[in-house]
């Protein structure tokens, strides 16, 4: 069975120093990993996947993943953060017997403070 | 291109009642899933579609629970009757296609709270 375990509930960091979050895979088969943004109130927003091909993978505002298969691994990273990046994130592998629908992580809380 | 569109977005509701919430997917997504999310839980898949057919309802806690797709734009999962412990968010999201790399997109989710 695919599943992800993200390491930290919660992850706080002062602005524009970098952060990684980080996520743990386990799967039998090939794995297609995500992460998603939820900011308050929200709904789920893609940042970025990993598919295939280059294990460094950039996605919007800013963040990047590493996929690692020797450490079954794919970690967020941001360089710099910003307030805005105050949010619930969270690591996402396919399930490919159940029309590709994503498995989740129980979530990471950023927190940005000044 | 408008998103995946979730109403109501707040609902509170008390033990007992029936409660339905409805989804309109992007158009032209072929797959439909209901998810619900809970600080206990996290995010887990109820059920999804596939062309409006029900493919895997095996996520639904219990007979309570049911969902719908009578067409391609309008979804609905129903809880008759309402408990306490049914309060979570429930986002529907959709995709396009069945395959790896096909990203779901996801509605604001539907918060309910069942007093």
């Amino acid at each position: 069975a695919q599943s992800v375990t993200q390491l930290d509930s919660q992850v706080p960091v002062f602005e524009e120093a970098p952060v990684e979050l980080r996520c743990n895979y386990s799967s039998s088969v090939s794995v297609y990993l995500f992460w998603y943004v939820q900011y308050p109130n929200q709904g789920l927003q893609l940042l970025l996947k990993y598919l295939s091909g280059s294990t460094l993978v950039k996605g919007i505002n800013g963040f990047e993943a590493e996929f690692n298969k020797s450490q079954t691994s794919f970690h967020l990273r941001k360089p710099s953060v910003h307030i805005s990046d105050t949010a619930e994130y969270f690591c996402a592998v396919s399930r490919p017997n159940s029309g590709y629908a994503l498995n989740f992580g129980k979530g990471t809380s950023l927190l940005v403070t000044p | 291109d408008a998103g995946v569109i979730q109403s109501p977005r707040h609902e509170v509701t008390e033990m007992g009642q029936e409660v339905t919430l409805r989804c309109k997917p992007i158009s032209g997504h072929d797959y439909l899933f209901w998810y619900r999310q809970t600080m206990m839980r996290g995010l887990e898949l109820l059920i999804y579609f596939n062309n409006n057919v029900p493919i895997d309802d095996s996520g639904m806690p219990e007979d309570r629970f049911s969902a719908k797709m009578p067409n391609a734009s309008f979804s609905t999962l129903k809880i008759q009757p309402s408990e306490p412990r049914d309060s979570a968010v429930y986002f529907c999201a959709s995709s396009l296609g069945g395959a790896s790399g096909n990203t779901i997109y996801f509605g604001e989710g539907s918060w309910l709270t069942v007093v």
